[in-house]
């Protein structure tokens, strides 16, 4: 069974600083998808970036970036240079074939 | 492009209503999701359909929840009878789902309040 772990509940951090936000999963398929969501307090699910189980380098998008060590089957989402609207809810999620499963969220608080 | 339209936004309804949750996936996605988020169960998967089919519903709570695809721009996820334990947000989402998949697309959600 596909399973998913965000261990960090709730996170402050100083603007400016970059954060790292935790995830562990357990899957025994080899081929699989990795996904950071971001929920602001509006409620919307925004898409911030992907891994995929094959992929040899880890994924970055902008400000974003994935930090996939598969041997310890982790995909810790990475922050840099934070900034007030990055305060949110921030989801892992998991894709084995079709079926996508999350964890339970990190919210993050950034301080001015 | 339109994203995934989801009806209502919000709704107040009674228990023991019947209550009917409406997506429009994106054009060309070929894989539909329904999820629900509580704040003490997180965001839970409760069926998913490929091609209009579904394939998993094994997150469905119980049999008072039943959703349908009919077809390839409409789903509907329907709650009958209604309880207060069903309050949430419905959240809809689509993919295109091949030999890559990509990552999902999510409505706003549908605000469910069950009195």
């Amino acid at each position: 069974a596909q399973k998913i772990t965000q261990t960090q509940p709730g996170m402050f951090v100083q603007e400016k600083e970059a954060v790292t936000l935790d995830c562990t999963y357990d899957t025994s398929d080899p081929s699989y998808g990795l996904f950071w969501y971001k929920q602001p307090s509006s409620g919307e699910m925004i898409f911030l970036i992907y891994q995929g189980s094959y992929d040899q380098q880890n994924a970055t998008e902008g400000r974003y970036s994935l930090n996939f060590q598969k041997a310890r089957k982790s995909a810790n989402l990475v922050i840099s240079a934070s900034q007030l609207g990055d305060s949110a809810m921030y989801f892992c999620a998991m894709r084995v074939a079709q079926k996508l499963v999350f964890g339970q969220g990190t919210r993050l608080t950034i301080n001015p | 492009d339109a994203g995934v339209i989801q009806s209502p936004r919000h709704e107040v309804t009674e228990m023991g209503q019947e209550v009917t949750l409406r997506c429009k996936p994106i054009s060309g996605h070929n894989s539909l999701f329904w999820y629900r988020q509580t704040m003490m169960r997180g965001l839970e998967l409760l069926i998913y359909f490929n091609n209009n089919v579904p394939i998993d519903d094994s997150g469905m709570p119980e049999d008072r929840f039943s959703a349908k695809m009919p077809n390839a721009s409409f789903s509907t996820l329907k709650i009958q009878p209604s309880e207060p334990r069903d309050s949430a947000v419905y959240f809809c989402a689509s993919s295109y789902s091949g030999v890559y998949t990509g990552e999902l697309f999510f409505g706003e959600g549908s605000r469910l309040t069950v009195l």
